[in-house]
């Protein structure tokens, strides 16, 4: 099994602009987990989808950001339009049902 | 607001010592605990669990333990090796499935 899969792995752009990160979950698993870490507070929850469903999405920053799951293979963060507060490291994470979640290898974002 | 604090943010120890991380959580509703294990450029792995109705899980060198009246747990690693060497973050679960985690400490183990 691959694991999950982040693209792209780095990301430099420029504020204002649209990014766009996605995530493939490891087939079969049930929920769908987006994470932003920072040094101040370590890895934040922004958004969880279960079957698809987003369930809980009040770590999500602002109206700038928003996720989407279109079927149980894929999922996105989109951040329009970027600021330079949006750098950090964003996990995505896929668990079956109740258990452990497994981590991406993460998608380094850097906004000038 | 943090549930899951981990105070100190970094912690060197001897090769073949051992290793103690910590963490605090305020949330009296969190029944499941977990240590997580990161190494730079990698995602965090999972290393090891804990149920609310137990007090130790032990797995080979990783024991965590569980103190539910003072809302604290602990890593214990021994021997630690320059392999350990990571970044270790708490994190806590109520039934449902979304995970609080900590800030993290650097665990660094001297050869």
């Amino acid at each position: 099994d691959a694991g999950v899969i982040q693209s792209p792995r780095h990301e430099v752009t420029e504020m204002g602009q649209e990014v766009t990160l996605r995530c493939k979950p490891i087939s079969g698993h049930n929920s769908l987990f987006w994470y932003r870490q920072t040094m101040m507070r370590g890895l934040e929850l922004l958004i969880y989808f279960n079957n698809n469903v987003p369930i809980d999405d009040s770590g999500m920053p602002e109206d700038r950001f928003s996720a989407k799951m279109p079927n149980a293979s894929f999922s996105t963060l989109k951040i329009q339009p970027s600021e330079p507060r949006d750098s950090a490291v964003y996990f995505c994470a896929s668990s079956p049902q109740y258990n452990e979640q497994f981590f991406g290898p993460g998608t380094r974002l850097t906004v000038l | 607001d943090q549930q899951v604090k981990q105070n100190s943010p970094s912690l060197s120890v001897q090769e073949g010592r051992i290793s103690i991380l910590n963490c605090d959580y305020t949330n009296s509703m969190f029944d499941y605990f977990l240590w997580y294990k990161k190494y730079p450029a990698e995602g965090p792995t999972f290393l090891i669990s804990i149920s609310s109705i137990k007090d130790k899980n032990e797995d080979g060198r990783f024991t965590v333990f569980l103190n539910k009246s003072a809302k604290h747990l602990s890593l214990h690693i021994v021997p630690s090796q320059p392999g350990d060497s990571a970044v270790y973050f708490c994190a806590a679960q109520t039934g449902a499935n979304n995970l609080f985690f900590g800030t993290g400490t650097r665990l660094t183990v001297i050869p």
